[in-house]
């Protein structure tokens, strides 16, 4: 059964730095790219970073981009957010997801995890 | 860069047909993807590559895609399908995932 676990969420200040990590288990992690995205309170899903296989590539959206770090340890079968420079409005539940498929591009989510809450405080 | 455009809300009884729409230009030459999200739960992929269902995904769910119009239609609605519909593609010119806004789908 695929699973995928996220953890690290927590309550930070403006301007703090936060790793959120999630871990799969049940597939050949190696095998697959994985994302984060994020959902702010009431609002609705909006892309945070993708990280593909074979060193194919690392994409953020341009509202992350210089300041949150994704990497991936397939010895681990853990992904990881690095957050710098936390904004009021990076509050949100981030969630993982596995690709579901094996290309080198593009993306859909076959797998999600339940998310981890992160809270930005001005 | 692209913008995909969601109905926020669409309504009907149960036994109706419904249909949510994914706005974008020339949509047709992508893939969509798409995914329900009960309240408080982690999304769920219902269609994948325009008209794909993952297994244990009803088949009273379809989906289509053609000119700037992507749909995700849901026949037979039940109280069980209430839920926010997400659209999804990949913008190959900017290396983006992109998401609708959402439509929140209510049984009366």
């Amino acid at each position: 059964e695929v699973q995928l676990l996220e953890s690290g969420g927590k309550l930070v200040q403006s301007g703090g730095s936060l790793r959120l990590s999630c871990e799969a288990s049940g597939f050949v992690f190696r095998n697959f790219g994985m994302s984060w995205v994020r959902q702010a309170p009431g609002k609705g899903l909006e892309w945070v970073a993708v990280f593909y296989t074979g060193g194919s590539g690392i994409y953020y959206a341009d509202s992350v981009r210089g300041r949150f770090t994704m990497s991936r340890d397939d010895s681990k079968n853990t992904v990881h957010l690095q957050m710098n420079s936390l904004r009021a409005e990076d509050t949100a539940v981030y969630f993982c997801a596995r690709k579901g498929d094996f290309d080198t591009s593009g993306f859909f989510g076959d797998y999600w995890g339940q998310g981890t809450r992160v809270t930005v405080s001005s | 860069s692209y913008v995909l455009t969601q109905p926020p809300s669409v309504s009907l009884a149960p036994g109706e047909t419904a249909t949510i729409t994914c706005g974008g230009d020339n949509i047709r030459t992508k893939s969509v993807h798409w995914y329900q999200q009960r309240p408080g739960q982690a999304p769920v992929l219902v269609m994948y590559y325009d008209s794909d269902r993952p297994s244990g995904i009803p088949e009273r769910f379809s989906g289509f895609n053609s000119g700037n119009t992507a749909t995700l239609t849901i026949s037979r609605v039940e109280a069980g399908d209430e839920a926010d519909y997400y659209c999804q593609v990949w913008d190959g010119k900017s290396d983006h995932v992109v998401f609708g806004g959402g439509t929140t789908l209510t049984v009366l």
